[in-house]
């Protein structure tokens, strides 16, 4: 138990559906991520929530929808997604102040687009 | 651009050996850094982390080093027990987004493997 719970674990989506992953924060964080990995690439920065606000969308496409209604809920939208967006999508918190706050990592939803 | 990366792609090991997992980072204003360890299906988990004023940490069965002069960070893992394969990552946790939040930058893992 990491204290980021998020569902569903598995998701087989076509490319004209739409589905969105939820994830939950358990540790009384202010600042939640979500996270792209694809095999043999590193960890990619997706969207940086803090306090609420979005602070940070790393060049992402717009078929990706993140939404923050709280500091302890964050999901994301997805809509016409391609094959190549098939990859495991994490999910993280941490607290906002101060440099060297620890992100914590849920155990991620793999997204396959068939 | 800056990055973070780690040295080998996989490491084997003998149960009971110590294992060293190096990392490498290029941006001298790096000042924390994180290591985490994903095993097979789940999510990158936290193991240790140190910052840039101190040389070396340890915890239970892990020690970090951290050698600035080279920008070079190592972890550590004394008795190495099947359950410590995984990939390692080494993370560096410099930047404060505008308006709060962490960016770490990652690199692509080392494998560890152990060997009964």
């Amino acid at each position: 138990e990491t204290g980021v719970t998020q569902t569903p674990r598995h998701l087989v989506m076509g490319m004209t559906n739409k589905k969105s992953l939820k994830c939950e924060q358990h540790l009384g964080h202010n600042a939640m991520y979500w996270y792209k990995q694809s095999a043999k690439k590193p960890l990619e920065l997706m969207f940086v929530y803090s306090l609420e606000e979005r602070v940070e969308n790393n060049s992402v496409p717009s078929r990706f929808s993140p939404e923050c209604p709280n500091s302890s809920h964050l999901f994301l939208h997805l809509h016409t997604l391609q094959p190549e967006d098939s990859a495991l999508y994490l999910c993280a918190s941490s607290q906002v102040v101060g440099t060297g706050n620890t992100i914590y990592f849920g155990e991620g939803s793999w997204l396959t687009v068939v | 651009g800056e990055s973070v990366g780690l040295h080998l792609p996989t490491l084997s090991v003998q149960e009971g050996d110590n294992s060293i997992i190096n990392c490498a980072y290029s941006n001298s204003a790096s000042d924390y850094f994180i290591w985490y360890k994903q095993e097979s299906g789940k999510g990158p988990q936290f193991i240790i982390d140190i910052r840039s004023n101190m040389d070396k940490r340890q915890g239970q069965r892990v020690t970090v080093l951290l050698n600035k002069t080279v920008k070079h960070l190592s972890l550590q893992i004394a008795a190495t027990q099947p359950g410590d394969s995984a990939v390692y990552f080494c993370a560096e946790n410099g930047v404060i987004l505008t308006g709060g939040g962490n960016k770490l930058t990652f690199g692509t893992g080392t494998q560890l493997k152990v060997e009964l």
